[in-house]
């Protein structure tokens, strides 16, 4: 396992387009996580899962946000009519929880996205 | 609101010298503690992390301390090496779900 992957690495769409990003996190962690960093800033919690059930939500992730995690493996980010204020990188993680505690909280690289 | 403060955005040391980066909370429920580390382009990389029920945490190189009654923590790099320059970024979460990420610290070590 190479640790959390994301594709595409950079992306560029133009205002008013749709956009997809892939998360694939390490294979036996359950738990996996968006975020999004801007310049200047620490990366902003947008939704986790648990499995295949998303369980948090932040206020950041507007209504043109939506994330799913079909069969508990890999996840998306769709981005809908993108603005220019969503050019951010957006970073996945994924974790392993259990009663012990959480384990492993693995960034992956990031997707870098440009709305022009 | 910013729960999670570094409030030194840079931070120069010599190689060799001791780097101490802090970071500040304000959620007495924040119970999980990491440190990251970040250069340009990548995501950030963990370093190590503490729970509220220690308050020290040593892993090679890296020691984290935490006060929990000043809401504080601090990691330190002892020796520091040039290989170390990169954004530190502190996170705070309550039972390891969403984390909360101070806007970092810039570390330069200087041969």
């Amino acid at each position: 396992d190479t640790g959390v992957s994301q594709d595409p690495r950079h992306k560029i769409t133009k205002r008013g387009q749709n956009v997809t990003f892939r998360c694939d996190p390490i294979s036996e962690h359950n738990r996996l996580y968006w975020y999004r960093q801007t310049l200047g800033q620490g990366p902003e919690f947008l939704t986790y899962f648990q499995n295949e059930a998303q369980l948090e939500k932040s206020r950041l992730l507007s209504d043109r946000f939506s994330a799913e995690r079909p069969k508990g493996s890999f996840s998306t980010l769709e981005i809908q009519r993108t603005e220019q204020g969503d050019s951010a990188m957006y970073l996945c993680a994924s974790s392993l929880s259990g009663p012990q505690g959480v384990y492993g909280y693995t960034f992956g690289s990031g997707t870098r996205l440009t709305v022009v | 609101d910013q729960q999670v403060k570094q409030n030194s955005p840079s931070l120069s040391v010599q190689e060799g010298r001791i780097s101490i980066l802090n970071c500040d909370y304000t959620n007495s429920m924040f119970d999980y503690f990491l440190w990251y580390k970040k250069y340009p382009a990548e995501g950030p990389t963990f370093l190590i992390s503490i729970s509220s029920i220690k308050d020290k945490n040593e892993d090679g190189r890296f020691t984290v301390f935490l006060n929990k009654s000043a809401k504080h923590l601090s990691l330190h790099i002892v020796p520091s090496q040039p290989g170390d320059s990169a954004v530190y970024f502190c996170a705070a979460s309550k039972s390891g779900y969403a984390l909360n990420f101070g806007k970092g610290t810039s570390l330069l070590v200087t041969p």
